[in-house]
Order: C-alpha cells, then sequence, then structure tokens
C-alpha cells in the first residue's frame, strides 16, 4: 500500500544487538500495529497504538518495546534481538472502519 | 479469547476452476468482522474480502465470494474461475466489533492454481 512504508525492508543482527524497525503512515490514522509472521502460526500481534503515546500490548510482546511520538511514525524495537526473534514483521494501519491495511513487510535474520 | 482456525494447510487448483477455502472461529462476541487476506509471493498483505457479521448477506468482490454461516461460526471463501495469479497463501481473519482492534489470523491456506 503506497500509504504505509517500513524500513529497513531486510535486516541482518546478530544476537544481543538492539534493533529498531520503522512504520511510517502518510495518512494521518489513528490506529497503527506490529505484527510478527512466522511458518505455522500466521500472523499475531506485537503491540498496537490508538494514538500518540498511546499503546498497548499483544500476544507476544516479551522482547518488544514501541513508541508513538507522532502520528505518521510507530517504531518497533527489540531490545536485545534473539534468534527467536527472527521473523517478516508486518505493521498494519486502522483505516475507515475496522479494516487493516498493510505495510510491505521487514525481513529480519538474528545471527 | 478468539481463535481462527483453517482446517486445510494446502490446496490446489485448476485454473478456470472454483476452489473453496474454509475458516471457522470461536467467539463469544455477537457483532464483529471477518476478512480474508491474500499474500502473494510478495508478501504484500492484500485484503480480499470483509463481512460484518450483522449482515446475513454473504459479502462478495468480482470473482471472491464468502458463505458465512454465523451460528456455526464458519467463514468460507469462495474463489471462482480461478487464474495463476491467484496462486498465493490465504489467510482468514477475526476483529471484534469494538472499532479497529487488532486482528486474529488462522494460520493460513497455500493455494496453488495449476495451470
Amino acid at each position: 500500500d503506497a500509504g504505509i512504508t517500513q524500513s529497513p525492508r531486510h535486516k541482518v543482527t546478530e544476537t544481543g544487538t538492539p534493533v529498531t524497525l520503522r512504520c511510517h503512515q502518510t495518512e494521518n490514522h489513528r490506529y497503527m500495529y506490529w505484527y510478527r509472521q512466522d511458518p505455522g502460526h500466521g500472523l499475531r500481534l506485537i503491540h498496537y497504538s490508538y494514538g500518540v503515546k498511546d499503546t498497548d500490548k499483544g500476544e507476544v510482546s516479551d522482547g518488544y518495546s514501541v513508541s508513538r511520538s507522532k502520528t505518521e511514525d510507530f517504531l518497533l524495537t527489540l531490545e536485545s534481538a534473539t534468534s527467536s526473534q527472527t521473523s517478516v514483521y508486518f505493521c498494519a494501519i486502522g483505516r475507515g472502519l475496522e479494516t487493516q491495511y498493510f505495510g510491505p513487510g521487514t525481513r529480519l535474520l538474528v545471527l | 479469547a478468539q481463535t481462527v482456525t483453517q482446517s486445510q494447510p494446502e490446496m490446489s487448483v485448476q485454473e478456470a476452476e472454483t476452489v473453496t477455502l474454509s475458516c471457522t472461529y470461536d467467539t463469544s462476541e455477537n457483532n464483529y468482522y471477518l476478512f480474508w487476506y491474500k499474500q502473494p509471493p510478495s508478501r504484500q498483505m492484500i485484503l480480499v474480502i470483509r463481512q460484518e457479521a450483522y449482515k446475513q448477506q454473504n459479502a462478495t468482490e468480482n470473482r471472491f465470494s464468502v458463505n458465512f454461516q454465523k451460528a456455526a461460526k464458519s467463514f468460507s471463501l469462495k474463489i471462482s474461475d480461478s487464474q495463476l495469479g491467484d496462486t498465493a497463501m490465504y489467510f482468514c481473519a477475526f476483529m471484534k466489533s469494538s472499532g479497529n482492534t487488532p486482528l486474529v489470523f488462522g494460520k493460513g491456506t497455500r493455494l496453488s492454481v495449476i495451470a
């Protein structure tokens, strides 16, 4: 979707290093989400935000933190990356009435 | 807590034929939304179709339609006149109706369309 970008798109890092993923939207939507996708699990919610500085935890939030200091950006931080956090990370926005649209994803490999 | 189950990990269909992907869910909510998302090899998540639980009429979008059975908690996706571009992972998802709540996904069905 042209209104949502994620950066970086690919990243390789080492165990124990901090990593920050960025989700940027150009449409001023209030709701933003971070999901991770792993084989055999579908997509699972990590954290979400319902406004600037308003966030809540999801199903798989351990080891992750988020921040939203302005409407257009939602940051996901792995404080100390582990191999179990190797995954594909998707950001989504809540647009209109109860519908979510997704960014292109970030593939993260933790060695 | 809500759960979504897709019982068919993989399916295949001949080009131009019709295929149905199954999805069941468990919830105590009365009002909610159901979705099918498509994920082609590019990994982009694409919304295919959306159903509001309070609407009895099944949603349709061109070649895609759903069979929504609220009492049975079933939400299947029918793809008519299958095309090679329909080859993808398909995810069923649930959302509570209290407003932009997070999605709960099934594990997906990998569909292959064969020429």
